[in-house]
């Protein structure tokens, strides 16, 4: 059964970069018909997708973010990761990775169960 | 840039049926496929409707997605409420290399 799961620091400072990896469990992270992306929610709001990356490192970005953030691939780790640069308040949220299908658009399925990061001096 | 606009709240009693929204603007929503997500507190997003109609495995048929092209938007509806159906709904999709959430819309069955 395919799973994913986040780990991060949990707490970083303003203007630091936090690094969050998602590590993919169940399947090979290397399948040609899949994207693997990152998605965030701050507390008590909405879902905002911030990037994909298909295993041959192709990466897509939430143009709101393109400046701040770098997806990456490891597929001998089969793990994916993100980093947010400079970070501040408004960074604070859960942040969730998830894999979805690549010639259908397809929705994200499934989900980690999320890691939270809190930007905080 | 396309953007996904939902009621940010309904309510129904229980046993009755809800319809929650999801426009688009910005471009076609029926250019690609529409999914539904339904989020309780503390726990990520699992999809209730992916493409536009389709239910998972273990999703109740109470719960249907559609289409109208006429107003550019996707519906979920959920008859026959029960309180555990009452969630965060997110409805998602994709425009230009760009994956969408909407705003989502808090349910609540009392």
């Amino acid at each position: 059964q395919l799973q994913l799961q986040e780990s991060g620091p949990g707490l970083v400072k303003p203007s630091e970069t936090v690094s969050l990896t998602c590590t993919v469990s169940g399947a090979s992270i290397s399948t040609t018909n899949y994207f693997w992306g990152w998605i965030r929610q701050p507390p008590g709001k909405g879902l905002e997708w911030i990037g994909s990356i298909y295993y041959s490192g192709t990466t897509y970005y939430n143009p709101s973010l393109n400046s701040r953030v770098t997806i990456s691939v490891d597929t001998s780790k089969n793990q994916f990761s993100l980093k947010v640069n400079s970070v501040i308040a408004a960074d604070t949220a859960m942040y969730y990775c998830g894999r979805h299908e690549r010639y259908t658009y397809g929705r994200f399925d499934p989900w980690g169960q999320g890691t939270l990061v809190t930007v905080s001096s | 840039n396309f953007m996904l606009t939902q009621p940010h709240s309904v309510s129904e009693s229980p046993g009755k049926t809800v319809t929650i929204s999801c426009t688009g603007s910005g471009g076609n929503i029926g250019n690609f496929y529409v999914h539904w997500y339904q989020q309780r507190p503390g726990s990520a997003p699992t999809t209730v409707i992916y493409e536009d109609k389709q239910r998972p495995s273990g999703v109740p048929d109470r719960f249907s997605g559609s289409i109208d092209s006429s107003s550019n938007s996707a519906s979920l509806t959920i008859s026959g409420l029960t309180t555990e159906d009452e969630s965060d709904y997110y409805c998602q999709s994709y425009a230009s290399n760009n994956w969408v959430f909407g705003g989502g819309t808090k349910l609540t069955v009392l």
